[in-house]
């Protein structure tokens, strides 16, 4: 299985202020068909994952433009270029290029 | 719009058997094939197992090789996931989540499924 390394694992970081997140995967996340299908998602306690960005760095609707997701072959980012207070949970990078899917250990983003 | 909705929490004992529903809606359900996800202390989020658009295709984890069947319901737009041989370390909460190339845009409200004697 392709193993999801995340850092850090706590993150904590003063309001309006940057946070970058780091997620390294065990073998190159590009798919035979030469997509990278690397996601990240953010959940709150009590509540699913949402996710915020596929495909390295394609945002999902209604994600605020202050997250950005970037990175190639086995290395990605995603990074809040200014923390709010909304942002504080636990996030996620997944890989769904190779069967099964995994997922990172988590970050969990606290202000 | 896009919902799972999955069913109630359960409480179980050890090598007891757990059936959990996901009934999606807003969409064309036979279109997308739906994976289950699991969340547990001690192993964070997991692939638990999936079943294609035409429900004869399924595969599993290899963790739960034996125990686990997925199976769907076109009729109703229901997907259920049933684990067998309950262990205490299968005390999680279990989504239901739509796949589409390699992701998971919508994921059930998940299920908590605990295990204890």
């Amino acid at each position: 299985d392709v193993v999801m390394t995340q850092s850090p694992l706590s993150l904590p970081v003063a309001l309006g202020q940057p946070a970058s997140i780091s997620c390294t995967s065990s073998q190159s996340l590009v798919h035979r068909n030469g997509n990278t299908y690397l996601n990240w998602f953010h959940q709150r306690p009590g509540h699913s994952p949402r996710r915020l960005i596929y495909e390295v760095s394609i945002r999902d609707s209604g994600v605020p433009d202050r997250f950005s997701g970037s990175g190639s072959g086995t290395d990605f980012t995603l990074k809040i270029n200014r923390v709010d207070a909304e942002d504080v949970g636990i996030y996620y990078c997944m890989q769904g290029s190779h069967w099964p899917y995994t997922f990172g250990q988590g970050t969990k983003l606290e202000i | 719009q896009v919902q799972l909705v999955q069913s109630g929490a359960e409480m179980k004992k050890p090598g007891a058997s757990v059936k959990i529903s996901c009934k999606a809606s807003g969409y064309s359900f036979t279109t997308y094939d739906m994976h289950w996800v699991r969340q547990t202390p001690g192993q964070g989020l997991e692939w638990v197992g999936r079943i294609g658009t035409s429900g004869d295709d399924t595969t599993y984890g290899q963790k739960f090789q034996g125990r686990l069947t997925v199976t769907r319901d076109s009729s109703t737009a229901t997907v259920y996931m049933e684990l067998s041989s309950l262990r205490s370390d299968d005390t999680g909460v279990y989504y239901c989540a739509r796949d589409r190339m390699g992701s998971y845009e919508y994921w059930g409200q998940g299920t908590l499924v605990t295990v204890s004697s």
